[in-house]
């Protein structure tokens, strides 16, 4: 079947951290892989994509590859910022439909 | 530019009680859908349509109905509240410009409490 799963949280860290959330996917056929964020109190807003092997989104400093021989779309970024403060969705979209993970949820403190 | 937009932002139901929904987009989006986000459960597709007219179950569907009169408008309808269907509710509208890259984009959510 399809399913997206995705590191659990809450994820807390420093300013200027490096900043990875785990994410693995599984699909029946071959998906388009993304990234979505969620401020508090806002719907969910794409923050990137990638659609086939080995491809690379990046958006605001983030990252994810996406790996075929892993399935997998971590995100990472060098350098969090107060600002990134929200919950991480990943998913992946293939027959119609999307499938999203449970959420990250990360934390910057200064 | 409107995007996606849902109201009511909030709602309080009685048990029992019926209740629609409402998601309008004007981007001319054929794809649109249902969520509900639940704590440690992320968004769970309720239904989606795929066009006017169009209309299919997702991973939840029991409890609620749909309809797609026109492209902009996908109206959620919970027939009987319960409060299990206490939850946060999203819709999403994108383009179907082939299967692999579709950006979708949310509403800002109605937070739905049933008591």
């Amino acid at each position: 079947g399809n399913s997206v799963t995705q590191m659990e949280g809450p994820v807390t860290l420093s300013e200027e951290a490096f900043l990875t959330i785990n994410c693995t996917y599984t699909a029946t056929g071959y998906p388009s892989l993304f990234w979505y964020v969620q401020y508090p109190g806002e719907g969910l807003q794409l923050l990137l994509k990638a659609t086939k092997a080995d491809d690379k989104g990046s958006n605001k400093g983030f990252e994810a590859t996406y790996r075929k021989e892993t399935t997998s779309f971590h995100l990472e970024k060098g350098s969090v910022q107060v600002s990134d403060s929200a919950v991480y969705f990943c998913a992946s979209y293939t027959g119609n439909q999307f499938y999203f993970g449970t959420g990250t949820s990360l934390t910057v403190i200064p | 530019n409107a995007g996606v937009t849902q109201t009511p932002k909030f709602q309080v139901l009685k048990t029992g009680q019926s209740m629609t929904l409402q998601c309008a987009q004007d981007m001319n989006h054929e794809y649109m859908s249902w969520y509900r986000q639940d704590p440690g459960m992320g968004l769970r597709l309720i239904h989606y349509s795929v066009g006017a007219g169009i209309t299919d179950q997702g991973e939840v569907p029991n409890g609620y109905n749909v309809s797609r009169s026109t492209t902009e408008d996908f109206p959620l309808r919970l027939l009987s509240a319960a409060p299990s269907q206490t939850s946060v509710y999203f819709c999403a509208s994108s383009i179907r410009s082939g299967p692999r890259s579709p950006e979708a984009f949310f509403g800002q959510g109605t937070r739905l409490t049933v008591v």
